[in-house]
């Protein structure tokens, strides 16, 4: 059975880092992209960033470029986001989700999601 | 304000069909294909559709999606009262050197 587990969500402040894992197994983790993708409280759903299978190709939105950084550890079926300067526009869950991105993007699984609150 | 189009709203009753539209531009679903997914609030999302019109195991076929042009759409026949949720729409935008964009989102009430 395929599962995704988010960790390492919390509540910091402005300006402050987390960083967030996603546990993977059921599955041959290396052979597939990964994503993370973020909801704001009542919002909807958000890309915040995708990495390959080797971690050889990074992608982030705009509002997150500069300050978060996806990464991947095969060995450990784990991926990463590690978040800094954090603002409160940033507070979200944030879900990983196994798939790939692109012209023909198939994104088939997703954690429970790790909930994420920047405030003073 | 997001890069799909999708209406705020849909609803039916048990056994309707109902569709949902997600409008986009030539730099997202009219090169790339279109995918749905289905979040019941308070979980997370979970996938209904990609490449336009394929199933994931496990979903009923009840779910059918298509794409014509900029636009795609999700059609739910025979509905059922477990089919409330929120649903939403996404690809890949080839703008901004790649990007992957979701719609706003479709709250789907049976009534």
């Amino acid at each position: 059975e395929v599962q995704l587990v988010e960790s390492g969500g919390g509540l910091v402040k402005p300006g402050g880092s987390l960083r967030l894992s996603c546990a993977a197994s059921g599955f041959t983790f290396r052979s597939y992209d990964m994503n993370w993708v973020r909801q704001a409280p009542g919002k909807g759903l958000e890309w915040v960033s995708s990495i390959g299978k080797t971690g050889s190709y990074t992608f982030y939105a705009d509002s997150v470029k500069g300050r978060f950084t996806i990464s991947r550890d095969n060995a450990k079926n784990s991926l990463y986001l590690q978040m800094n300067s954090l603002r409160a526009e940033d507070t979200a869950v944030y879900y990983c989700a196994r798939g790939s991105v692109g012209a023909t993007t198939v994104v088939d699984y997703w954690g429970q999601g790790t909930l994420v609150t920047v405030s003073s | 304000q997001s890069v799909l189009t999708q209406p705020p709203s849909a609803s039916g009753t048990p056994g309707q069909r109902v569709t949902i539209s997600c409008s986009g531009s030539s730099s997202n679903i009219g090169v790339n294909t279109v995918n749905w997914f289905q979040q019941i609030p308070g979980t997370a999302p979970k996938a209904l559709i990609y490449s336009n019109n394929q199933r994931p195991s496990g979903v009923p076929d009840r779910f059918a999606g298509s794409k014509s042009g900029t636009s795609a759409s999700l059609a739910i026949s025979g509905l059922q009262s477990e089919d409330e949720a929120d649903y939403y729409c996404a690809a890949w935008d080839d703008s901004l050197n790649g990007r992957w964009v979701f719609g706003g989102g479709t709250k789907l009430t049976v009534l």
